[in-house]
């Protein structure tokens, strides 16, 4: 299977404190996108980064590509309770025309 | 400037109907991708289509089945004679080109088939 696994399969921290999550894959790539999914919505994307970049920001979060370890993890600081919700990785490879998602990781942000 | 919509957001069939399931891209997007998605996991790939093309079906199964993306209009996913296990949120997503080429996906919010 080429798709990508996220670590953990949950998460719970409280409020203000940092989210990490963490997403592997098995082939190499073209790029790597990171989406959100609130509860009953379709998926929100976030950031994409290129196999040839190693980091990229927007806002609170910060997300890192290593292909040396074919590994990538998202950051989000000072977490807020509307960043409950599922955080997926999805992988596109050099031939392909598809992206492939992970299994999630599902965040709950305690008040 | 509509996103992705989909329609039905929920849809009701008996073991053997059949389902039809539409999805109109953002204005401006030729790619459309199909995805289904069981409870508390990921979305898994079924199907990628341009402007009356199928590019990618390798996520679809062979039987019962189908997609289009025609010239005029939405794209279609069609599921014949319906089984319970077809039961699940299936999103629709579109793309201005085809996302090894770096470009995000942009997703409707799902039609959520339930099979009785």
């Amino acid at each position: 299977s080429q798709q990508g696994e996220e670590d953990p399969q949950a998460l719970s921290i409280q409020e203000g404190e940092n989210a990490t999550m963490n997403c592997s894959y098995k082939t190499s790539i073209n790029n790597l996108q990171w989406y959100r999914q609130n509860s009953g919505r379709g998926l929100v994307h976030l950031i994409l980064i290129r196999s040839n970049e190693r980091e990229k920001h927007s806002g609170r979060l910060r997300v890192t590509l290593d292909t040396s370890k074919k590994s990538s993890s998202l950051l989000i600081t000072a977490s807020r309770a509307a960043d409950t919700a599922s955080y997926f990785c999805a992988t596109a490879y050099s031939s392909a025309s598809k992206i492939i998602f992970g299994s999630g990781t599902r965040l709950s942000i305690r008040p | 400037n509509a996103g992705v919509m989909q329609n039905p957001r929920h849809l009701v069939r008996r073991r053997g109907q059949e389902a039809r399931l539409r999805c109109s891209p953002m204005k401006g997007h030729s790619h459309v991708y199909w995805y289904r998605q069981l409870p508390e996991e990921g979305l898994k790939f079924m199907v990628y289509l341009q402007k009356e093309n199928i590019i990618d079906e390798s996520g679809m199964p062979k039987e019962r089945f189908s997609a289009e993306f025609p010239k005029e209009g939405p794209s279609i996913l069609r599921i014949q004679q319906v089984v319970r296990g077809d039961s699940a949120a299936y999103f629709c997503a579109s793309s201005t080109q085809g996302t090894g080429g770096n470009q995000p996906q942009h997703f409707g919010d799902g039609t959520r088939l339930s099979i009785l």
